[in-house]
């Protein structure tokens, strides 16, 4: 069964300092993996999306990086702010697979002032 | 920019009753989504929708889920008779593109919370 395993499941950190969110994935065949961000009560929007032939990319200050040997990606964010509190959500795609997107459960991020 | 839109924000209903939770996808999207989210647990997938059939369903969207699009713009999910353990917050979201490309990009509505007594 694929599966998405995020750690740690919350971080509390002060603004301006850099954190990393993990994500584990058990998904195969193995398409392509997301980042997504989700505020309180809202929808997630994506933050970056990278195939298996991809080990780094970035979206402003987030960096996401993929291994895909060790089925292990992982979310950089530098220089935090405010308004980087959120849930950061793991969503890992099964080729061939119909459209459904296998989740992680998140990590919860905030960031004090 | 454009973006789905969902409606009600908020839907309380007693068990047993039916449900009926709209959405409107992007203009130009062709593939269409339910996800559900239970209050502290992950996004789950329910059904995906196209050329006005329903291409993949998860095990949650059983017999008393149905999806329908019907107009050119409204996109709707409907819970026949809620239980209890329907309550949750309900996202639509909407894609140009279908499968597992890479340009393959959902685009989600703020969500419906649901909350069945």
């Amino acid at each position: 069964k694929n599966q998405v395993e995020q750690s740690p499941q919350s971080l509390i950190i002060l603004e301006g300092k850099n954190c990393t969110l993990q994500c584990n994935y058990t998904v195969s065949p193995f398409s392509n993996l997301r980042w997504y961000k989700q505020d309180t009560g809202r929808g997630p929007v994506s933050l970056t999306i990278m195939t298996f032939s991809e080990n780094t990319k970035s979206n402003g200050r987030y960096t996401a990086t993929l291994d895909a040997d060790t089925k292990q990606s992982s979310l950089h964010i530098t220089a935090s702010q405010l308004s980087d509190s959120a849930s950061y959500i793991c969503v890992v795609s099964a080729e061939f697979s119909a459209d459904g997107l296998t989740f992680g459960k998140g990590t919860h991020l905030i960031i004090q002032p | 920019e454009p973006e789905v839109t969902q409606t009600p924000s908020h839907q309380v209903t007693q068990m047993g009753q039916e449900v009926i939770l709209r959405c409107v996808p992007i203009s130009n999207h062709l593939y269409f989504y339910w996800y559900r989210q239970i209050l502290g647990q992950k996004v789950e997938f329910l059904v995906s929708f196209y050329n006005n059939e329903i291409s993949e369903k998860s095990e949650i969207f059983d017999d008393q889920f149905s999806v329908e699009r019907p107009d050119g713009s409204n996109f709707t999910l409907k819970i026949r008779s809620t239980k209890l353990e329907d309550s949750a917050m309900y996202f639509c979201a909407s894609s140009e593109f279908g499968g597992t490309g890479i340009f393959y990009e959902q685009y989600f509505g703020p969500g419906t919370r649901l909350t069945v007594t």
